[in-house]
C-alpha cells in the first residue's frame, strides 16, 4: 500500500521567513516517484516538481528547494524569503507500480505567509 | 496551450438529487483523471482512463457514481442520486503519458460540489 503523511497541517510564517514542509512516504516499491503540488485559493493544483527515486540529488529552483532522502522515506520542501504570494496549500504526492501507478496524496499543509 | 477545462465550477444540489460535471483534457493528451477532494484531504483518485477505457475505478462508489469519455477526448461524471458526503471539489486531470509510473498530471480548476 502507498501512503503519504504531512504532518504540518498549518504554518504561519512572516514574509522572508524560509520555512521547510516536510512529507514522508510508505511504499514497497523500489521505483517510484514523488511530486510536490501548490493549491492556491483558486483551487487549481499547479505541479511544482517530480523526482524519482533513483535520483536522490537535492534541487533548487529559484526560492524552491528539495530535500529527498530514501534512508529517511522523506520529501521535503523547503521555501527561502518566504513572499506572501507562496500562501496555498501544498501537497506531496507518490506514484508507484503497486498503487496502479496512480497518485496518492498527502493530506496536504496550508501555508500562510503574513507581512 | 490551453488548460484543462472543466464545467460548472459550483454546484448546489439537494441530497439525493442528480448532477453532472463536465471535463475536457489537454488537447492529445491520453489519460484523463477524476479525483474527489474533501475539504481538509488531498485529493482521491475516483476514475482513470485510457483513451475510452477505464484504466482504474476501484475507488468509485459504483452504486451512485458513473463516468464516460467519450470518444476519448471530454469525459462526464455523474452522482446519481447524491448524498451530504459527497459534498466536495472534483478534479479533473490529464496527463500525455499512457503507461509508466511517469505521472506528471495537470490539473482543472475543479467543479465545488455542495450537497443540502
Amino acid at each position: 500500500a502507498q501512503k503519504v503523511t504531512q504532518a504540518q497541517t498549518e504554518i504561519s510564517v512572516v514574509e522572508k521567513e524560509d520555512v521547510t514542509l516536510d512529507c514522508v512516504y510508505e511504499t514497497r516499491d523500489t521505483t517510484y516517484y514523488l511530486f510536490w503540488y501548490k493549491q492556491p485559493p483558486s483551487g487549481e493544483l499547479v505541479f511544482l516538481i517530480r523526482r524519482n527515486s533513483f535520483d536522490e540529488q537535492n534541487e533548487i529552483s529559484g526560492r524552491y528547494s528539495w530535500n529527498f532522502q530514501k534512508s529517511t522515506s522523506s520529501f521535503n520542501f523547503t521555501i527561502t524569503a518566504s513572499q506572501v504570494v507562496d500562501s496555498a496549500v501544498y501537497f506531496c504526492a507518490l506514484s508507484a507500480t503497486g498503487g496502479g501507478n496512480k497518485l496518492t496524496f498527502g493530506t496536504g499543509t496550508q501555508l500562510k505567509v503574513e507581512l | 496551450e490551453a488548460g484543462v477545462a472543466q464545467s460548472p465550477r459550483y454546484k448546489i444540489i439537494e441530497k439525493r438529487q442528480s448532477v453532472a460535471f463536465w471535463c475536457n483534457p489537454i488537447s492529445g493528451h491520453a489519460t484523463l483523471y477524476w479525483y474527489q477532494q474533501i475539504l481538509g484531504q488531498g485529493p482521491k483518485l475516483l476514475i482513470q482512463f485510457q483513451n475510452n477505457g477505464v484504466v482504474d475505478d476501484s475507488q468509485l462508489p459504483k452504486d451512485r457514481f458513473s463516468a464516460e469519455r467519450l470518444k476519448g477526448v471530454d469525459s462526464t461524471l455523474k452522482i446519481q442520486p447524491a448524498k451530504l458526503e459527497d459534498s466536495a471539489v472534483y478534479l479533473c486531470a490529464s496527463s500525455p503519458r499512457t503507461s509508466g509510473y511517469y505521472n506528471e498530471q495537470f490539473f482543472g480548476p475543479g467543479t465545488r460540489l455542495t450537497v443540502l
